[in-house]
């Protein structure tokens, strides 16, 4: 059974703060590695992706994946209250059809 | 790039109704889609994954009668929720990706059975 695991937060950060995401992962030939946004009511949007062991920087938003330790990270520098919703890990193990296996996602609150 | 359309945003209808719902690549020529089911503070569940010109893959638990699936190009997948009763009332989403390449999501469609 392959599973992804997030906490579910709330977490809470002031506006400007870091805000400081985890994803583990127990499938260790997982490959490909995302973090999806999802506004309330909203479906999700595709703010990261990562590949490969080490940090990945796009604008406010670092991603970081260590293999070996099965672990994923969401870094959002300058947090903004615009950046209030639920963050989705989601994993890739292969195959042919690239399903994933989303985390349950966690709720992201930056309060002004 | 990476455009994803889903119709209709919104479906209200009696119960027993069948239920249509279209997902197109709008940009980019879909190798697969796929279609989730989200419930209310829930994750997202995934139900079906679609190659162009077979038959979908249905998760575990998901009645294939029930929910139809038809990928007749590579830009287009259906999703049909037929005898719909109260009970499948959700947010239905599709996403589609191209060999190699995340998957990117519609804007959802939300299912309400009277």
């Amino acid at each position: 059974q392959k599973e992804v695991e997030q906490n579910s937060g709330p977490l809470s950060v002031p506006e400007g703060a870091i805000a400081s995401l985890n994803c583990t992962y127990s499938d260790r030939v997982s490959q490909s590695f995302f973090w999806y946004r999802q506004y309330s009511g909203k479906s999700p949007e595709l703010i990261m992706s990562i590949y490969s062991n080490g940090d990945k920087e796009d604008g406010r938003f670092t991603a970081q994946l260590n293999k070996a330790s099965q672990y994923v990270s969401l870094l959002i520098r300058d947090s903004q209250p615009s950046d209030s919703a639920t963050y989705l890990c989601a994993v890739n193990s292969g195959g042919s059809n690239y399903k994933l296996t989303f985390g349950k996602g966690t709720l992201l609150t930056v309060n002004p | 790039g990476a455009v994803v359309s889903q119709h209709p945003s919104w479906v209200i209808c009696k119960s027993g109704t069948s239920v249509k719902i279209e997902c197109r690549s709008l940009d980019f020529q879909a190798t697969t889609m796929f279609w989730y089911r989200q419930f209310p503070k829930q994750s997202l569940m995934l139900m079906a994954t679609s190659n162009e010109g077979s038959k979908a893959t249905y998760e575990q638990g998901v009645e294939k009668d029930k929910f139809l699936i038809n990928h007749a190009s590579l830009t287009l997948s259906t999703l049909t929720v037929t005898s719909a009763h109260p009970e499948d009332s959700s947010f239905y989403i599709c996403s589609a990706s191209r060999q190699g390449q995340p998957q990117h999501f519609g804007d959802g469609t939300r299912l309400s059975i009277l």
